[in-house]
């Protein structure tokens, strides 16, 4: 079972965003966050945990392993505003977390 | 450039069955495991199923084991979903997609195709 924290998380532009996730158990460093922004398919952002995907900037940051991740924001703009998947890939089925929707303050 | 094209999707009722395309394109499709992810509307992202690039392993979410077969040409870069006994709960946009293809650093998704299970 993968959570995630905040559900919702306020934060003004050019603010620092720090997003967390769970794993029941450990998964390793097998975790991806994705981006999804209203109407579109989700985007991939971080892969083996820290891994950035192609097309995001550095402001983007994965970190963690075991069962404690976190993705952090360092400077939010406008075009960061969306919700935040994680998922783990160590074992079947795939699963997410519940998602964490970052949003305007 | 690499293209992942869904089609299937539809109104169907309950009990009912459907079967999903995806058309890929862009990449060596046999050699990859290919997945099906959903979301209902107005939810989170829930992985569906998923199959090896011979065909020869596939894995299913509980919600759907017993109910759909994932499968693939891999001579027709095509990967398929069938669906049946249909409930409400699957209603859901059906999405196709791609492991991490390591050139791209990244993976790839489809549109997506709306699956709408009501009667």
């Amino acid at each position: 079972v993968m959570t995630q924290s905040p559900g919702t998380l306020s934060v003004s532009p050019g603010e620092r965003a720090t997003l967390s996730c769970r794993a029941s158990q450990s998964i390793s460093s097998n975790l991806a966050w994705y981006q999804q922004k209203p109407g579109q398919a989700p985007r991939l952002l971080i892969y083996g945990a820290s891994t950035r995907a192609t097309g995001f900037p550095a402001r983007f940051s994965g970190s963690g392993s075991g069962t404690e991740f976190t993705l952090t924001i360092s400077s939010l703009q406008s075009e960061d505003f969306a919700v935040y998947y994680c998922q783990q890939y160590y074992n079947w089925p795939r699963t997410f977390g519940p998602g964490t929707k970052v949003d305007i303050k | 450039e690499v293209q992942l094209v869904e089609s299937g999707g539809g109104l169907v009722q309950p009990g009912g069955s459907l079967r999903l395309s995806c058309a890929a394109s862009g990449f060596t499709f046999s050699t990859y495991n290919m997945h099906w992810f959903r979301q209902a509307p107005g939810k989170g992202l829930e992985w569906v199923s998923c199959i090896s690039g011979s065909a020869t392993a596939m894995f299913y979410a509980d919600s759907v084991k017993g109910r759909f077969t994932i499968s693939r040409d891999n001579a027709k870069n095509s990967l398929y979903l069938q669906m049946n006994s249909l409930r409400t709960e699957d209603t859901a946009v059906y999405y196709c997609v791609s492991p991490v293809l390591a050139a791209a650093g990244t993976n790839y998704w489809g549109q997506g195709t709306l699956v709408t299970v009501s009667s």
